[in-house]
């Protein structure tokens, strides 16, 4: 069974300050995508960034990145230089080779401070 | 591109009234998922589609909720009777390829307030 779990239930940042919003994940699979998703107020979720498990390289997508650990089986959201438009839900996700459906955590909710 | 359009946006009835959710998804995209998203949690899915053939519906509570895609293409969601536990967002997605190295797309979600 695949498992995402998300231990910051809210997150304050400064305006222009880094963040990292962290995810840990358990599977069996031999292979697997990590993924993190946006969803501000108005409810639609925002694909940010994608890890594949047999990736190098840390995923980056402008001013988000992904610092992915896999001994240790975390794949946490680096956010850099927040901007007030990032306040909404983030959400960790994963996607095996079992089922391939997306599995989400419950997600951490970043404020960002003027 | 469009995205993945989703409607209505918002819909309140009463317990065991019935209710219909409609998506379509990306132009070409072959999978497509049908998540609840109760306040303060993870989407969870409900049914999973290749096409227009139902990859996994094991969470799906089949006694009140039903799930078509027609033609592999648009898809409606169907909850009859309705129970105050359904309240909830409904969100579609859709992803192009069977594969984990794949995003899927969402759409703006469907609202649901069962009173």
């Amino acid at each position: 069974a695949q498992k995402i779990t998300q231990t910051q239930p809210g997150m304050f940042v400064q305006e222009k300050e880094a963040v990292t919003l962290d995810c840990t994940y358990d599977t069996s699979d031999p292979s697997y995508g990590l993924f993190w998703y946006k969803q501000p107020s108005s409810g639609e979720m925002i694909f940010l960034i994608y890890q594949g498990s047999y990736d190098q390289q840390n995923a980056t997508e402008g001013r988000y990145s992904l610092n992915f650990q896999k001994a240790r089986k975390s794949a946490n959201l680096v956010i850099s230089a927040s901007q007030l438009g990032d306040s909404a839900m983030y959400f960790c996700a994963m996607r095996g080779v079992t089922g391939n459906q997306f599995y989400f955590g419950t997600g951490t909710s970043l404020t960002v401070i003027p | 591109e469009a995205g993945v359009a989703q409607s209505p946006r918002y819909k309140i009835i009463e317990k065991r009234q019935s209710v219909a959710f409609w998506c379509n998804p990306i132009s070409g995209h072959a999978t497509l998922y049908w998540y609840q998203q109760i306040l303060g949690q993870g989407p969870k899915l409900l049914i999973q589609f290749q096409n227009n053939g139902v990859v996994d519906d094991s969470q799906l509570p089949k006694d009140r909720f039903s799930a078509e895609r027609l033609k592999g293409v648009d898809s409606t969601l169907k909850i009859q009777p309705a129970k105050l536990e359904d309240s909830a967002v409904y969100l579609c997605a859709s992803s192009l390829f069977w594969g984990q190295y794949t995003e899927a797309f969402f759409g703006q979600g469907t609202r649901l307030t069962v009173v």
